[in-house]
């Protein structure tokens, strides 16, 4: 059973283009979780998805940022018009169940020139 | 809003030392968990510690949970330099579906 999994591992871009990051969940897990790690910190809640639903979002900064988690496909995290500022590591986390049981994949890391 | 709080932030030892990581949190929690995580790597989970007084050992680090005291150790005994990491606490919140993660203290066993 493959863990985690998350791509690209590396990511840069210039300011102002828009960023992609996709997870795709261990097999049989529903729940998906995203945290941002900005460099010499802790994990930091984003959002919180279930198969076609966003559960809880109040991590997520209310412009730019959006996620999504379809049907079918790996979940999306998305930021539009990057800045520097969004330079950190991502990380998502699946679940089967429930936030007690949380996977992590390897994480995304993003540079913003 | 649940804060936690990792002291020390930065712990450098010599191996064959003893030490305790702190891990202080604000309000009720089901749970909580302690991570390593390597430079540039993701995190790799070591204890789950779900009710008061719940103790886990494995190798050199044992951990330890006070529901009361809303506090978690992570104890190094006799350091050696593969232990070198960031250590991470995290706690759910209860009736939430989030881990909460503290600072992390970065440990350095030097030789």
């Amino acid at each position: 059973n493959a863990g985690v999994m998350q791509n690209p591992r590396h990511l840069v871009r210039r300011r102002g283009q828009e960023a992609r990051l996709r997870c795709s969940p261990m097999k049989g897990h529903s729940h998906v979780y995203w945290y941002r790690q900005l460099p010499e910190e802790g994990l930091k809640f984003m959002v919180y998805l279930q198969k076609e639903n966003i559960i809880d979002e109040s991590g997520m900064p209310k412009e730019r940022f959006s996620a999504e988690f379809p049907k079918e496909g790996p979940s999306i995290l998305r930021i539009q018009q990057v800045v520097r500022g969004d330079s950190a590591a991502y990380f998502c986390a699946s679940s089967p169940t429930s936030v007690f049981e949380q996977y992590f994949g390897p994480g995304t890391r993003l540079t913003v020139t | 809003e649940l804060k936690v709080e990792q002291n020390p932030l930065f712990l450098s030892m010599q191996e064959g030392k003893n030490y305790t990581i702190y891990c202080n949190y604000s309000t009720t929690s089901d749970r909580l968990y302690w991570y390593r995580q390597d430079p540039g790597k993701s995190l790799e989970s070591l204890f789950v510690l779900l009710s008061n007084g719940a103790v886990k050992q494995e190798g050199r680090l044992m951990a330890s949970l006070d529901t009361k005291a809303r506090l978690s150790t992570l104890h190094i005994t006799a350091a050696v330099h593969d232990l070198s990491a960031t250590y991470f606490c995290a706690v759910v919140i209860q009736g939430a579906q989030k881990l909460v993660f503290g600072q992390g203290t970065r440990l350095t066993i030097n030789p």
